[in-house]
């Protein structure tokens, strides 16, 4: 079942501008990490966040997690055409947890 | 390999058919993993492979869906019987033992039942 649960459903926005996304869940978390989807086809590791951190960079992209509201959210900054994608939250309840739960997606269009 | 590789893309079935899909994960990735993926929808696990371990099928969603694992490496997910819901893209991904939380992911099979 679905434990992540992204917000908002679809977000459009302008090449240059940032874009933020949110995922909350329900049940205690060992980590969170973001996925991106293009063309509805093979899901690319984007970040990984452990619970006992509250924030994590990786180029354009910054998340952060605040595991007393259960939920996180990511900054894609400066998007790109290519940006254009799906992007999912999943949650592992413990570090052995192969079995990620992935929310429904935000569907990010930038456009030109 | 580069990367886990699926076959086909695309598969159209007709329903009441068999169908098989196909999974290479990256060399040397001892865990390998099915998910389903219905339109607009997040990822639904299915099974897991683990080295020479049991699998586990909790998430198969009936017993016409199987899997099997050769020579812990490629894998092939046989759905029997197909059915209309069925129509999903079915993505496979992989990850070294211990790292359960780094899966590398496939390009899917976009399977549509008629």
């Amino acid at each position: 079942s679905q434990q992540g649960e992204e917000d908002p459903q679809a977000l459009s926005i302008q090449e240059g501008e940032n874009a933020t996304m949110n995922c909350s869940y329900k049940t205690s978390i060992n980590n969170l990490q973001w996925y991106r989807q293009n063309s509805g086809r093979g899901l690319v590791h984007l970040i990984l966040i452990r619970s006992n951190e509250r924030e994590k960079h990786s180029g354009r992209l910054r998340v952060t997690l605040d595991t007393s509201k259960k939920s996180s959210s990511l900054l894609i900054t400066a998007s790109r055409a290519a940006d254009t994608a799906s992007y999912f939250c999943a949650t592992a309840g413990s570090s052995n947890d192969y079995k990620l739960s992935f929310g429904a997606g935000t569907t990010v269009t930038v456009r030109a | 390999g580069a990367g886990v590789s699926q076959s086909p893309s695309n598969k159209v079935t007709e329903k009441g058919k068999d169908v098989e899909l196909r999974c290479d994960p990256i060399s040397g990735h001892t865990a390998l993993y099915w998910y389903r993926q219905s339109l607009g929808q997040g990822l639904e696990f299915l099974i897991y492979f683990q080295g020479n371990s049991a699998p586990d099928k909790s998430g198969l969603p009936s017993d016409r869906f199987s899997a099997e694992r050769t020579g812990g490496s490629v894998s092939t997910l046989t759905i029997q019987r197909t059915q209309q819901e069925d129509s999903a893209v079915y993505l496979c991904a992989s990850s070294s033992g211990t790292a359960f939380y780094e899966q590398y992911f496939g390009p899917g099979t976009r399977l549509t039942v008629t």
